[in-house]
């Protein structure tokens, strides 16, 4: 069973489109996450989710939305998608307990704005 | 801000020898120090949590250690299967749960 997984694997669209992109983890954990890692390979966090907050990094545009239907999905949405936004996404997740902080990540979704 | 060095950033190696990476950070205040393993078209890999200065961490052929200033992942006699994108990123005291990551060594062990 996979722990982390995060559909599609390769998202290909046009500058303006609307996309979302899935994650679902079955490891019970209560923390989710969102990273983007570029072509030099930097990953970087978007954002932090658990049941009682939303962590956002500031340098990231308000078209980038996390969505979270329950405590096992967390799913991206990003509107008027621009060529910067080319990357690819990783969903991961953790427990919130100090000791026991490590991230699972998910396979990552290669998008590209055309 | 908090940041992470990793070098070098590629490594080639034959197969036996063993090496160091580097990860060089800047932290308001440490909370903890992660490696991982990212194989290509992967997601990242777990390897260690390292939090305090003089603390040291083994899996089979990998160990790591931590300074005030730094952490070493040491490979070895490292075998092919351990050719992967090692990552180090650090957690600040006042960040959450949120990882400030490096650039990676990319690592080639040649048989």
């Amino acid at each position: 069973d996979t722990a982390v997984s995060q559909t599609p694997k390769y998202l290909v669209t046009q500058m303006g489109n609307d996309k979302s992109i899935k994650c679902e983890q079955n490891l019970g954990h209560d923390t989710m996450y969102w990273y983007k890692q570029d072509s030099k390979k930097f990953l970087k966090i978007m954002f932090s989710y658990n049941n009682k907050e939303l962590i956002i990094n500031e340098t990231v545009p308000n078209r980038f939305s996390p969505k979270s239907p329950d405590k096992a999905h967390l799913n991206l949405h990003i509107n008027s998608l621009e060529l910067g936004d080319s990357a690819v996404y990783f969903c991961a997740s953790s427990r919130h307990r100090e000791g026991d902080e490590k991230l699972f990540f998910g396979s990552g979704t290669q998008l590209s704005v055309l | 801000e908090d940041q992470v060095t990793q070098s070098p950033e590629a490594l080639r190696l034959q197969e036996g020898e063993s090496s160091s990476l580097n990860c060089s950070y800047t932290v308001s205040g440490l909370r903890g120090l992660f490696w991982y393993r990212q194989d290509p078209g992967k997601g990242p890999e777990f390897l260690f949590t390292l939090y305090s200065a003089g603390e040291e961490k083994e899996k089979e052929r990998l160990k790591a250690t931590l300074t005030k200033k730094e952490s070493f992942l040491h490979i070895t006699a490292p075998k092919p299967e351990d050719s992967a994108t090692y990552l180090c990123a650090v957690q600040a005291q006042n960040a959450g749960n949120m990882l400030t990551f490096g650039g990676g060594t990319r690592l080639m062990v040649k048989p």
